[in-house]
């Protein structure tokens, strides 16, 4: 199974919103509304701020969304704060399995 | 608010077997739905392992199926993992989550390294 398609970086300044893609395939996020993103910070645990697609946890600001369109779910982070610099990754359910993304960096300017 | 937390050996040599275990604290493990693992090489993304079912279900990354098996004991509230012939691939930080369905992991433990070496 091959990972799915992240940029390795993206940056915004404070304020500003930024997008991360995640693209798969029919086989994964085209397939299913499981896609999930985790927040990493450095040496810290992910932190799931997004689930099936659309839904936010308990707790996670609104500023975060999550949207897919075919084969490609994104991530939208609005109104960035300086602390939503981290790594964010996305995971798609594969059918028995799931798959995850190549991570990306998120640098606030 | 459920809390998981790795225990096992930190280093482990080639071709041995990697055993780890979660402990879930303040939630019954046999509530669930999923327990699972998933690790992160250094430096690198992350790499879906496996997860358990409440009801014994098992279900494997394809790429590692042949080397894992994840159970279950539910008289101590903890789940495991085994993962044989470890390389030096298979040097990562392991984290134990709970999957709520989808392979959604709403929480993680802090995760432990494991570095596998003669």
């Amino acid at each position: 199974q091959s990972a799915l398609t992240q940029p390795r970086s993206v940056s915004g300044s404070p304020g500003q919103s930024v997008t991360i893609s995640c693209t798969g395939s029919s086989s994964d996020v085209g397939g299913y509304d499981h896609v999930a993103w985790y927040q990493q910070h450095p040496d810290k645990a992910p932190k799931l701020v997004i689930y099936d697609v659309t839904k936010r946890p308990s707790g996670v600001p609104d500023r975060f969304s999550g949207s897919k369109s075919g084969n490609t779910a994104s991530l939208t982070i609005s109104g960035l704060h300086p602390e939503d610099e981290a790594d964010y990754h996305c995971a798609s359910f594969a059918g028995g399995y799931v798959i995850f993304g190549g991570g990306t960096e998120l640098t606030v300017l | 608010q459920v809390r998981l937390q790795e225990s096992g050996p930190g280093l482990v040599k080639p071709s041995e077997t990697l055993s780890l275990s979660c402990t879930v604290s303040d939630y019954s493990i046999n509530v669930g739905p999923f327990w699972g693992w998933i690790r992160q090489s250094p430096g690198k993304g992350l790499d879906w392992i496996g997860t358990i079912s409440q009801s014994g279900t098992t279900y494997y990354s394809p790429s590692l199926r042949s080397r894992v098996t994840i159970s279950v004991d539910s008289s101590r509230n903890q789940f495991s993992l085994k993962l044989t012939s470890v390389s030096a691939a298979d040097t990562a930080v392991y984290f134990c989550v709970r999957d709520i369905g989808g392979g959604t992991a709403d929480y993680w433990g802090q995760g432990t390294l494991v570095t596998v070496s003669s």
